[in-house]
């Protein structure tokens, strides 16, 4: 059964970059498409972008400039860069697998990151 | 970009009540929809992909459908287990979820 587990600061000061890394277990990389999703506090989800399998890339229109995610298929892991991060950006992160047509079937448990000084 | 709508926002409803959930999304979508079910402190969890087939291990109590534009869940008899938040999700070029529906007792 695929777990993937979430990993990275849980305090980011203003105008730093947010960084987390989710490790893949007991499952493969290939055929699917690894991607951030986020939940600020008392609101809904919010897509942050995918990594294909592959390496494309594919990121919300309205973080594109700041969001980079990354593949290590040697260590089963992607990752996540978010830079010039303000309060705004305060939320609960999750790593998550989709296969096309079959929706997001893997979750993570979700890390909270506060952007605070 | 588009955009998903759900209504309404909050349904109070009791147990062995049906529920009916709306998602109408800005333009006319494949039938690529997905329902996520999430209850606080954890992570969604997939109900229903492409429309209408229910993820592995979801009860049959819980049913999709729609086309185009307009798409519907319905949970047939609501169990206490039920009572969470709803979203819907898209798959175009990217994904998009909608705002949610909070069922309530």
């Amino acid at each position: 059964q695929v777990q993937l587990q979430e990993s990275g600061p849980g305090l980011v000061k203003p105008s730093e970059t947010l960084s987390l890394t989710c490790s893949i277990s007991g499952g493969s990389i290939s055929d699917y498409y690894w991607s951030w999703i986020r939940q600020p506090p008392g609101k809904g989800l919010d897509w942050i972008g995918y990594i294909f399998f592959s390496g494309n890339t594919n990121y919300n229109p309205s973080l594109k400039s700041r969001v980079t995610i990354s593949l290590d298929t040697s260590k089963n892991q992607f990752s996540l860069n978010l830079s010039s991060v303000t309060a705004a950006d305060t939320a609960v992160y999750y790593c998550a697998r989709e296969r096309w047509l079959y929706g997001v079937d893997v979750w993570s448990r979700g890390t909270t990151v506060t952007v605070s000084s | 970009e588009i955009v998903l709508t759900q209504s309404p926002a909050t349904l109070s409803l009791s147990p062995g009540e049906r529920a009916t959930l709306s998602c109408r999304a800005s333009q006319s979508i494949n039938s690529y929809l997905a329902w996520y079910q999430q209850k606080p402190g954890q992570a969604p969890r997939l109900l229903i992909y492409d429309t209408s087939n229910r993820a592995t291990g979801i009860p049959a109590r819980f049913s999709g459908s729609g086309s185009g534009t307009d798409f519907t869940l319905t949970i047939s008899s609501l169990e206490p287990e039920d009572f969470a938040v709803y979203y819907c999700q898209q798959r175009s070029n990217w994904l998009t979820f909608g705002g949610g529906t909070q069922v309530e007792i």
